[in-house]
């Protein structure tokens, strides 16, 4: 079993609709959690960073960190077609960022 | 502007030919990285250094080595290459020795062994 489950998708919205997207994880040593977006031939960028549980906002998204359950959450509201990307969950048990673990990544495509 | 580059972008090489490829950045961040990422298993860290002459192992370091002598480079050395070791690889770099918060990712290098 991976550390980090994720869909791989791909998981096809219109424009406008509300986007889940989740990972699930097994070490609770974890603490650190992040969302990575990544668009076709390029490199990742990072989206939202939340240390422990709770929600973190920025606009149209929303991080969730549910450590009970070891679960995270990335929602993205009013989506729209340059959301089209695959996203990355990534997590780490200390803030030297020195090991991260990622998700095998989500393909969102979201259709004018 | 600020950035993280690669080269080269794609290559397509032998197994058993040595290869580099070049990581630079022009941010002058102390902490670097290696990762390669493959479908379904999303990024893997190879190495990561630091500052300059630290480096340490990531998680799939077997077939791979790094070096660290000036701040802004971090190359990759792969002394002799297998099919396996097909993948895209990033360089990554953060200005702190953590701070994944910040950690900014070149473009990929696709490579192909053969």
């Amino acid at each position: 079993q991976k550390e980090v489950e994720q869909d791989p998708g791909p998981l096809s919205v219109p424009e406008g609709a509300i986007v889940s997207l989740n990972c699930t994880y097994s070490n609770s040593a974890f603490q650190y959690f992040m969302w990575y977006r990544q668009y076709s031939r390029k490199g990742p960028e990072l989206l939202m960073y939340t240390y422990s549980s709770g929600n973190k906002e920025d606009g149209r998204f929303t991080a969730q960190v549910d450590k009970s359950s070891k679960y995270i959450s990335l929602f993205i509201r009013d989506s729209q077609p340059s959301d089209s990307a695959t996203y990355l969950c990534a997590m780490s048990d200390d803030n030297a960022g020195n090991m991260l673990t990622f998700g095998g990544g989500t393909r969102l495509m979201v259709k004018p | 502007e600020a950035q993280v580059t690669q080269n080269p972008r794609y290559l397509i090489t032998v197994t058993g030919k040595k290869l580099t490829v070049t990581c630079s950045q022009n941010m002058n961040h102390e902490y670097m990285s290696w990762y390669r990422q493959d479908p379904g298993l999303g990024l893997r860290q190879i190495y990561y250094s630091m500052n300059v002459e630290v480096t340490d192992k990531g998680d799939v370091p077997e077939g791979y080595k790094v070096s660290r002598k000036e701040k802004r480079n971090f190359p990759l050395i792969l002394e002799s290459p297998s099919p396996n070791q097909t993948s895209l690889y990033f360089c990554a770099s953060s200005p702190f020795t953590g701070g994944q918060e910040t950690q900014y990712f070149g473009p990929g290098t696709r490579l192909l062994v053969l």
